[in-house]
Formats: structure tokens, sequence, C-alpha cells
């Protein structure tokens, strides 16, 4: 079945230094990879999600590559700020699947 | 203003008791969801429903019961609560159903439910 594996369980950085989330993934088919960003209790939200043809989705600063060979999907900043304090999964939509599977999330602090 | 309702905000409930989590959505959406987030396991896939009809069911106990009268609401019914189910229940739709598409997932804001 499909699954989605993210290593860091928490992050915690200065401000102005970048960002790295891993994602990597195992699925049967070809799936979309999202990347959902979720602030202290509010509810998940798109951060952003791949594209077919191989464009780097980008949003607020952060992006992310699908690697097919070898099925990642990190999660990239240049420069973090105070306000990405928050939990961050990686999920996948693969096949005839009817949900979308997230990782365990990895939560990011950054201080002053 | 909020697109998928979830009512209520806030939930405690007593060992043994059942309880109603409420949602609609107004996106138009055809396909709803509902997913659990607790410290133990973070956002927990539970039902998908397509249509009204029951596309993907990955929870184990029958206490867990999604009742869908319109095709914007998609209700979860607890029954025998235990104190296990603490958790926050979040409703999610998409506009049809997600399998190795790019269709996006929103939520709900949760209930966050409690039992003691």
């Amino acid at each position: 079945g499909d699954s989605v594996t993210q290593t860091e369980g928490l992050v915690t950085l200065t401000e102005g230094l970048p960002v790295m989330l891993n994602c990597t993934y195992q699925s049967t088919y070809s799936p979309f990879l999202f990347w959902y960003v979720q602030h202290l209790n509010e509810a998940p939200k798109l951060l952003l999600k791949s594209f077919t043809d191989n464009k780097r989705p980008e949003h607020q600063g952060f992006h992310a590559t699908l690697h097919k060979s070898s099925s990642s999907f990190h999660l990239q900043k240049s420069s973090a700020q105070l306000s990405d304090s928050a939990l961050y999964y990686c999920a996948l939509s693969g096949g005839t699947g009817s949900k979308l599977s997230f990782g365990k999330g990895a939560k990011l602090t950054v201080s002053p | 203003d909020p697109k998928i309702i979830q009512k209520p905000k806030y939930l405690v409930a007593v060992t043994g008791s059942e309880k109603i989590l409420i949602c609609e959505q107004y996106l138009g959406h055809n396909a709803m969801y509902w997913y659990r987030q607790s410290a133990k396991k973070p956002l927990e896939f539970m039902f998908s429903y397509s249509y009204q009809k029951l596309m993907d069911n990955q929870t184990a106990s029958s206490r867990f019961q999604p009742q869908s009268s319109k095709k914007n609401h998609l209700d979860l019914q607890i029954t025998a609560l235990k104190p296990d189910d603490s958790a926050t229940y979040f409703c999610a739709s998409s506009q049809d159903r997600l399998g190795g598409s790019q269709n996006t997932l929103y939520f709900g804001a949760g209930t966050r439910l409690s039992v003691l």
C-alpha cells in the first residue's frame, strides 16, 4: 500500500537559516505528493503540491521537487521566518485510493 | 467565512456515552472525509465518501459510524466512548475522490473530543 515517511519529528532553527524537511514515499502507482501546514490550534491547510509536468511548486517561499528516482518530495525554504513555526505534513495521493495518506509530521520551531 | 463547518468545536463526554459530530461543507465538493488527530497518531484517516457512498473505511471499530443525509453532510456517530477516543476529529472535503489525482483536500476546523 501507499506510505509516507517523514524522519524528523522535531526541528528547531534560528530565524534566517535554511529549512529542509524530508519526505520519502512508497506507492504502487505514480502518486501526487502534497505538503500541508498546520499552525497551532488550526486545521491543516495545503502548502503546495506536485505537478504532472515536473514543474517545481512554490508557495510562501517554500518549494519542493518531486524526484521519482529517489521517491522523495523534500520541502525547502532558503530563510526561515518566525511565522513558519508549525507542524508540516507530507501526504500522498496514489492509484485508485480514495484518501490522502499522511506522514507522521515534522514540528518546526523557528526562534529569534 | 468557513466553508466546512464542524459542530461542536469542543465536546466533553463520559465513558460509555454516545456522541455525534456534525460536518457540513459549502464548497460544492463531491467527496468528504473524516480524519482523527491525537498525540499518538497524527492525522489518521478514518473514512471517505463520494456522492454519499462509502469509498474507504480504515477504522477498525464499528463504534464509529459515518452518516450522510445529504451530499454536503457527513456526520460521525461514536458509540460506547472510551478515553482513547479523545482526539481532534477533522472533517475534510475534495472536489472529487482523491485517488491518484491533484484534487486538494480541505479541512474543517475540527471537533476536539475529550472522553472522561
